[in-house]
């Protein structure tokens, strides 16, 4: 079946550090691939999202390339906020019979951002 | 326009009972989706509805665990009787159908403790 596999976390950073969080995922097909952020007690959030090979979802300065080669999604941002301090997850997306879509995610990494 | 909605936000019960959780989707979103993260797993895929109609329960764990969509807007699911593996946060996630349909909205979850 499909899976989504992403570092463990909880990952530490300076504010303006580079941000990688890795995300790999094992699928049959081209599913579409997505992040999302659940921010301190918040619901899971839509960061962004890419539908096919070599897009490039991005949004709030944070970017994901769709690598079908290498069957990743890395989330990365140049410069990251404590406000980003968060925990993020990788998703993929299946078409359900009878319609819908349901998403399989990976394990959550949290993300620290110190001062 | 109102996001996904959740109730209780926590719920604390014995192993035995029963509880019931609630959902109100976005306005006019057909799909609803339930879905579960345990102990710090992975967030796993339970169920989908469009209107009330149950279209794929495969991710329920057992009978434990009931679903229900009455006339198409809010949704239930309840716990009977609650386990200890049951613990968790329980997410709601709604969506339009159609072409947005991949893009879900996801309310705050409810965070169930069995005792």
């Amino acid at each position: 079946g499909n899976s989504v596999t992403q570092m463990e976390g909880p990952v530490t950073l300076s504010e303006e550090a580079f941000l990688t969080i890795n995300c790999t995922y094992t699928a049959t097909g081209y599913p579409s691939l997505f992040w999302y952020v659940q921010y301190p007690g918040e619901g899971l959030q839509l960061l962004l999202k890419a539908t096919k090979a070599d897009d490039k979802g991005s949004n709030k300065g944070f970017e994901a390339t769709y690598r079908k080669e290498t069957t990743s999604f890395h989330l990365e941002k140049g410069s990251v906020q404590v406000s980003d301090s968060a925990v993020y997850f990788c998703a993929l997306s299946d078409t359900l019979t009878g319609g819908g879509n349901k998403l399989t995610f990976g394990t959550g990494t949290q993300l620290k951002v110190e001062l | 326009e109102a996001g996904v909605t959740q109730f209780p936000s926590h719920s604390v019960i014995e192993k035995g009972q029963t509880v019931t959780l609630r959902c109100d989707p976005i306005s006019g979103h057909d799909n609803l989706y339930w879905y579960r993260r345990v102990m710090g797993k992975e967030i796993k895929f339970l169920l989908h509805f469009v209107k009330e109609s149950k279209q794929d329960e495969s991710g329920m764990p057992n009978n434990r665990f009931l679903a229900e969509r009455t006339g198409g807007t809010y949704s239930t699911l309840k716990v009977q009787p609650a386990e200890l593996e049951d613990s968790g946060v329980y997410f709601c996630a709604s969506s339009q159908v159609g072409v947005s349909q991949e893009t879900q909205y996801f309310g705050p979850g409810t965070r169930l403790l069995v005792l």
